[in-house]
């Protein structure tokens, strides 16, 4: 299993501004996901983190609001910029090998509060 | 990737096993159903997944309809530490690898009782 380390755990945030969460994993991965979980709802896919290109956004989803960085193998940083109320969600970072038997691994969330 | 159906929320007694079922009526060949659940303020957790045989591992089996359309996840001795969103998810896979994502439903909210 991979263990995944997500930073800041949670954080308030003013509105306007941006702020940008790190995963690290401890071990080499081939894919790395970014979700938003908004109280009291499933999870929601947000982008692929592609390592060395851009990534790959879902529906409803654009780089300019959540640019990703995916540097290397073991890190990723999803920036949410220009925030509102309405982005305030858990954040959570998830891993995977591809691999016909693999699961998915996810870290414990950044939870955000924009006020 | 085809959806799933789940009902909203169920109660099982403690030490009971708590059945949870989830139909997937348009699952396709080269999909595997998942079942990941969410214990409350944590991430999602891997439980189990299958093709079209039953599984059983430390946490779970997983009972899978020879039609493939419908499936129930059984926890054999249900704890107060069950207590979660239990999410099933079907994805589809091509060759060796899984290719598709992971797409969360609603899930099921199970209350474990003492």
């Amino acid at each position: 299993s991979a263990v995944i380390s997500q930073k800041p755990s949670r954080d308030i945030c003013q509105r306007g501004t941006s702020l940008t969460i790190q995963c690290q994993v401890d071990s080499q991965v081939t894919m790395m996901f970014w979700y938003r979980q908004q109280p009291g709802q499933s999870l929601t896919l947000i982008a692929t983190a592609n390592q060395g290109s851009e990534a790959t956004y879902e529906s409803g989803f654009v780089i300019d609001k959540f640019p990703i960085s995916r540097p290397n193998l073991t890190f990723s940083t999803l920036t949410v910029s220009n925030m509102s109320p309405e982005d305030s969600s858990i954040y959570l970072c998830s891993v995977e090998d591809r691999g016909l038997d693999t699961e998915a691994f996810f870290g414990q969330g950044t939870r955000l509060t924009v006020v | 990737d085809a959806k799933t159906t789940q009902p909203p929320s169920m109660d099982c007694a403690e030490g009971r096993a708590a059945n949870l079922p989830c139909n997937h009526s348009t699952i396709s060949g080269n999909e595997y159903v998942y079942w990941y659940r969410q214990i409350h303020s944590q991430g999602p957790q891997y439980i189990i997944h299958g093709l079209k045989n039953n599984e059983t591992n430390e946490m779970a089996s997983l009972i899978i309809t020879e039609d493939r359309k419908s499936s129930t996840l059984i926890l054999p001795h249900a704890t107060l530490r069950d207590t979660a969103v239990y999410y099933c998810i079907v994805r589809s896979t091509v060759g060796s690898s899984n290719t598709g994502k992971l797409i969360f439903g609603q899930g099921t909210t199970l209350q474990v009782k003492p």
